[in-house]
């Protein structure tokens, strides 16, 4: 079945820093990837989405590249601020498993030190 | 914009009791819906997907005797857990799909004593 991988389980940093979440993934088909970011006591929010090879999706300074050949969607931030502090989920959807399916990966906790 | 809402936000049942959870799309026509649940270790588990007119596809390890889905028309649909022992605690999130992007929910906190 698909899975997605996050390696890092939590990420600390300090303001202005630079970022990157990793995020592999594998699936049978052509999946739309996706990046999730999830505050104490709300529902994951969708950051941004790209569903074809090379295709960049961004979102409040957040980007991540689709990228076919490494299977991956790696998130970056060139310069992050205490408010980005949350949890953040890679996730993807593949149309042969039915295009409603999300598979998230395991979440990776961002914590901004002012 | 597209909203989805949950209801209760938390709950607390005895073990062995049932309870019942909403969720309502608003500003959008869902095409779907679908159940998850986040465990305290933050990872997500498909419960369920639900289609209007279509029946419901339930994943493995969960049933429809155990959370019975209703799924009446394009902005609601309700999920009960039945019977609630401790391994259902966790955040119940649903997911409404507009088109590609599906629209989370704040989630309803369920607490077995």
């Amino acid at each position: 079945g698909d899975s997605v991988t996050q390696t890092e389980g939590q990420v600390a940093l300090s303001e202005e820093d630079f970022l990157t979440i990793h995020c592999n993934y594998s699936a049978s088909g052509y999946p739309t990837l996706f990046w999730y970011v999830q505050y104490p006591g709300e529902g994951p929010q969708l950051l941004f989405r790209a569903s074809r090879d090379k295709e960049k999706g961004s979102s409040r300074g957040f980007e991540a590249t689709y990228d076919k050949g490494t299977t991956s969607f790696h998130l970056r931030k060139a310069s992050v601020q205490e408010s980005d502090s949350a949890v953040y989920y890679c996730a993807l959807s593949d149309y042969t498993e039915g295009a409603d399916r999300l598979t998230f990966g395991k979440g990776t906790q961002l914590i901004i030190q002012p | 914009g597209a909203l989805v809402y949950q209801y209760p936000r938390r709950t607390i049942c005895k073990s062995g009791t049932s309870m019942r959870m909403e969720c309502q799309a608003v500003g959008f026509q869902a095409t779907s819906v679908a159940w998850y649940r986040q465990s305290p270790q933050k990872t997500f588990e498909l419960i369920a997907l639900s289609t209007v007119n279509s029946a419901i596809k339930y994943e493995q390890n969960f049933t429809q005797e155990k959370f019975p889905i209703s799924h009446p028309n394009l902005s609601f649909s309700s999920m009960t857990v039945l019977n609630a022992y401790l391994e259902d605690r966790g955040l119940y999130l649903c997911g409404a799909r507009a088109r590609v992007e599906q629209y989370f929910g704040p989630g309803t906190r369920l607490t077995v004593l």
